[in-house]
């Protein structure tokens, strides 16, 4: 079946730090992926998403590139802000089956 | 079109009692889902619907739950004999075919 694999967080960082947070998934076919952010009090929210295989999406500064080979989706910022800090998801849809979504890996900033 | 609502946004009830929340989607979407959302966690896939066909139910859905959409536009989802463990944030999202997810606000549930 579908599933998405997020590194464990909590993961704190200075703010205008560098930010990685890994993502990978199994899935058959060509799933579209996703990341979603969940700030504090809010819903979820989408954040960027790639259909194809060496997709780059972005938004806000992050950047996500689509990796096949490695099955990869991972989530970078070059300068994290405090205004960054919530819980980051990541996911995929294969083909308008149920949207999969990773256990989330929640992200503080520090001034 | 103000994206997708839900209500209410807390209900706290008893074990054993019966609840039912609502769903209304972005209008022009034809899929709709709904995930279950606790502390610390993703979300858990429950059920979606295109249109008014309920496609694809998890498996870890209990015969307590049972979601409906009758018209293809809004869903309710009614908790039968509610248990502490059903205690979470429910959440609804709509999409267009293979378009991202839109999530509304959750309704949070409280059993005491």
């Amino acid at each position: 079946g579908n599933s998405v694999t997020q590194m464990e967080g909590p993961v704190t960082l200075s703010e205008e730090a560098f930010l990685t947070i890994n993502c990978t998934y199994t899935a058959t076919g060509y799933p579209s992926l996703f990341w979603y952010v969940q700030y504090p009090g809010e819903g979820l929210q989408l954040l960027l998403k790639a259909t194809k295989a060496d997709d780059k999406g972005s938004n806000k500064g992050f950047e996500a590139t689509y990796r096949k080979e490695t099955t990869s989706f991972h989530l970078e910022k070059g300068s994290v802000q405090v205004s960054d800090s919530a819980v980051y998801f990541c996911a995929l849809d294969n083909y308008g089956q149920n949207f999969v979504f990773g256990p989330g890996t929640r992200l503080s900033v520090l001034p | 079109d103000t994206g997708v609502s839900q209500d209410p946004r807390h209900k706290i009830t008893k074990r054993g009692q019966n609840v039912t929340f609502r769903c209304d989607p972005i209008s022009e979407h034809n899929r709709l889902y709904w995930y279950r959302q606790t502390l610390g966690q993703g979300p858990e896939f429950l059920t979606y619907f295109q249109n008014e066909a309920q496609l694809e139910k998890s498996r870890l859905l209990s015969d307590r739950f049972s979601a409906e959409r009758p018209k293809g536009s809004f869903s309710t989802l009614e908790i039968q004999r509610t248990e502490q463990g059903d205690s979470a944030m429910y959440l609804c999202a709509s999409s267009n075919n293979n378009s991202p997810l839109h999530f509304g606000n959750g309704t949070r549930l409280t059993v005491t």
